[in-house]
């Protein structure tokens, strides 16, 4: 059984401050990570993807990859309160025209004034 | 015009109705899949259809009957549903690098 592990939270954190999401995963042969924004009521959309080990950034948003330790993390710098949400990790186990995401539970993200 | 676009966004139905979800994709992918997601449970994949094919069946009943005409339309089949199937039904598309791109939902109730 394929997992990816989130901590449910909530996980509150100050306006202006920085959010850290961390999620780990079993299986060794997983290609690509994604991390995912559902707002209440919404459908998840895509924030960040990583492929390989290391940081990737865009904007105020950090993507960390660590495939020896099989976790993956999400930092959000200056958070907002429209930061506020459930955050998905997903991890792809397979290559090729179709993926296979399995997705966590999610972490929910409370930003406060 | 939105990038996936599912219809009906919400569906009230009995035990004994038929109906059906749609999905179109306008952003020129090959993949679609179907996904549920339900109160306090990770989404949770089930059917996968690349270049029309189905290439994954999560074990799913079969009471969903999927069907991908084409590789920008897909449908949800629904029949003999249990309340238990009161869920939030996704559709997605992705290109070959496993971004996967969300409708709106489906928001499911069976009576």
């Amino acid at each position: 059984q394929k997992e990816v592990e989130q901590n449910s939270g909530p996980l509150s954190v100050p306006e202006g401050a920085i959010a850290s999401l961390n999620c780990t995963y079993s299986d060794r042969g997983s290609q690509s990570f994604f991390w995912y924004r559902q707002y209440s009521g919404k459908s998840p959309e895509l924030i960040m993807s990583i492929y390989s080990n290391g940081d990737k950034e865009d904007g105020r948003f950090t993507a960390q990859l660590n495939k020896a330790s099989q976790y993956v993390s999400l930092l959000i710098r200056d958070s907002q309160p429209s930061d506020s949400a459930t955050y998905l990790c997903a991890v792809n186990s397979r290559t090729g025209t179709a993926s296979k995401l399995t997705f966590g539970t999610g972490t929910r993200l409370q930003v406060t004034l | 015009e939105t990038g996936v676009t599912q219809t009906p966004r919400h569906l009230v139905m009995g035990m004994t109705n038929k109906k059906s979800l749609k999905c179109e994709q306008h952003l020129g992918h090959n993949a679609m899949y179907w996904y549920k997601q339900s109160a306090k449970k990770p989404l949770e994949l089930m059917f996968v259809y690349n270049f029309k094919e189905q290439t994954e069946n999560n074990s799913v009943p079969s009471r969903f009957s999927p069907e991908c005409p084409n590789s920008s339309h897909l449908f949800l089949h629904l029949h003999t549903l249990q309340p238990e199937d009161s869920a939030l039904y996704l559709c997605a598309s992705s290109q070959p690098r496993g971004e996967l791109f969300f409708g709106e939902g489906s928001r499911l109730t069976v009576l």
